[in-house]
């Protein structure tokens, strides 16, 4: 049973223009939530990092938010580059080591 | 420093092969994880070790695979007699430390297996 969910799945954007992602979890407890960007055939790398008392984090054109009370994040591209074409990963750990992972959002950034 | 490195970075397999991926941590890293990540999916847990020691071996989906971490430092995860099922991408991972904030896990490149 998946408890981080993603969405979109996929989407398309003109270079330029800003995106926004959405990650819904069920992990419990919460200690903290994490994005990561993928890019095709490369490891994940973390873009932000938010423990429950935090509510925004940006990372350059990346800003994170976390509502720890709906259990709901997001994740806002600002000006689009073409290099910020990857999978974006929301991740959620309750503390321990493991981490729940969500199926990912494809973004494609088109000139 | 060097990150994380995954060898080899593709890996085809005839069903009923045995296979061993290998995974470089960044030195001195205490934690390794092993991860399979499946088309168009997030990571999946795999296996634990903290030095040397097997903590957590719980997300290995058959006893065909088994990882090691003979001295603490570089690891192999061994899949005996592939199937179809195992083709994913094997993701290996390594943290400073365990628990709190100033955890983070380090991703390698993964190693692509597919198994025809």
């Amino acid at each position: 049973k998946n408890q981080v969910e993603q969405s979109p799945q996929s989407l398309i954007i003109l270079e330029g223009k800003n995106c926004t992602l959405q990650c819904n979890y069920t992990v419990s407890p919460f200690s903290n939530l994490r994005w990561y960007k993928q890019d095709t055939g490369r490891g994940p790398v973390s873009l932000t990092i938010m423990t429950f008392s935090e509510n925004t984090k940006s990372n350059g054109r990346y800003t994170a938010t976390l509502d720890a009370d709906t259990k709901q994040s997001s994740l806002h591209i600002t000006a689009s580059q073409l290099s910020d074409s990857a999978s974006y990963i929301c991740v959620v750990s309750d503390g321990d080591y493991k981490l729940s992972f969500g199926a990912g959002t494809t973004v494609t950034v088109r000139a | 420093g060097a990150g994380v490195s995954q060898s080899p970075r593709y890996k085809v397999a005839k069903r009923g092969q045995d296979v061993a991926l290998r995974c470089d941590p960044i030195s001195g890293h205490v934690s390794l994880f092993w991860y399979q990540q499946a088309l168009g999916q997030g990571p999946e847990f795999l296996t634990y070790f903290q030095n040397e020691a097997q903590l957590d071996k719980s997300g290995l989906p058959s006893d065909r695979f088994f990882a090691e971490r003979p001295e603490g430092s570089v690891s192999t995860l061994k899949i005996q007699r592939t199937q179809q099922e195992d083709s994913a991408v094997y993701l290996c991972a390594s943290s400073h430390t365990i628990g709190g904030l100033a955890y983070e896990q380090y991703f390698g490149p993964g190693t692509r297996l597919t198994v025809t």
